[in-house]
């Protein structure tokens, strides 16, 4: 079975450094990896996805992961943090024909 | 751009009462799901829908639970008797094609139940 670990429940940074978020599956083939965002009140947005290829993805809002297979992360950064990033950002895992599995989530505080 | 709406924001229902929970999913999409998200746990996969028939769903989407698209434009999640253990943060999702789509999703319902 998949399986998603978010190993940070809170992170706080400062506004203009840069954040890495960690993200760990469970999987044997090939998985098809998520990163979503959720703003308070707000439903999830993705911010991007790997399915094959680059294993450096870029998604929306300057943020881009990397997949790495031997060490089955998936691991989201952004060289420059603003306020408005502040929220809660979830993993997520499929095989291609599963569901979505998600890991627990990672909040994100911004700071002055 | 079009969103995924859901309604209400907020229920709060007595245990063994039935519940409804409505979704607007984006027009042209045509694969519909439902999650729910317990306080200070992960988001949980219940079911898919495609083609007016359940394609997947999770243990956690026991007989108390139903799906139905009652019109062109609807997507509901009843929940046929309450539970204490239901009260979670229910969120509908939308995608044009299947699972690995981008999936859209709404901005939830937080169900109480006491």
């Amino acid at each position: 079975a998949q399986s998603v670990t978010q190993p940070d429940i809170h992170i706080t940074v400062s506004e203009g450094a840069s954040l890495e978020l960690r993200c760990n599956y469970s999987y044997g083939a090939t998985p098809y990896l998520f990163w979503y965002v959720q703003s308070p009140g707000q439903g999830l947005q993705l911010l991007l996805k790997y399915f094959s290829g680059d294993t450096l993805v870029q998604g929306i809002k300057g943020f881009e992961a990397e997949f790495k297979r031997s060490q089955s992360s998936f691991n989201l950064r952004k060289p420059s943090v603003h306020w408005s990033d502040a929220a809660e950002y979830f993993c997520a895992v499929s095989s291609g024909n599963t569901p979505l599995v998600f890991g627990k989530g990672t909040r994100l505080s911004v700071i002055a | 751009e079009p969103e995924v709406t859901q309604t209400p924001s907020h229920q709060v229902t007595q245990m063994g009462q039935e519940v409804i929970l409505r979704c607007v999913p984006i027009s042209n999409h045509l694969y519909f799901y439902w999650y729910r998200q317990i306080l200070g746990q992960k988001v949980e996969f219940l079911v898919s829908f495609y083609n007016n028939e359940i394609s997947e769903k999770s243990e956690i989407f026991d007989d108390q639970f139903s799906v139905e698209r009652p019109d062109g434009s609807n997507f509901t999640l009843k929940i046929r008797s309450t539970k204490l253990e239901d009260s979670a943060m229910y969120f509908c999702a939308s995608s044009e094609q299947g699972v690995t789509d981008t999936q859209y999703f709404g901005p939830g319902t937080r169900l109480t139940v006491l």
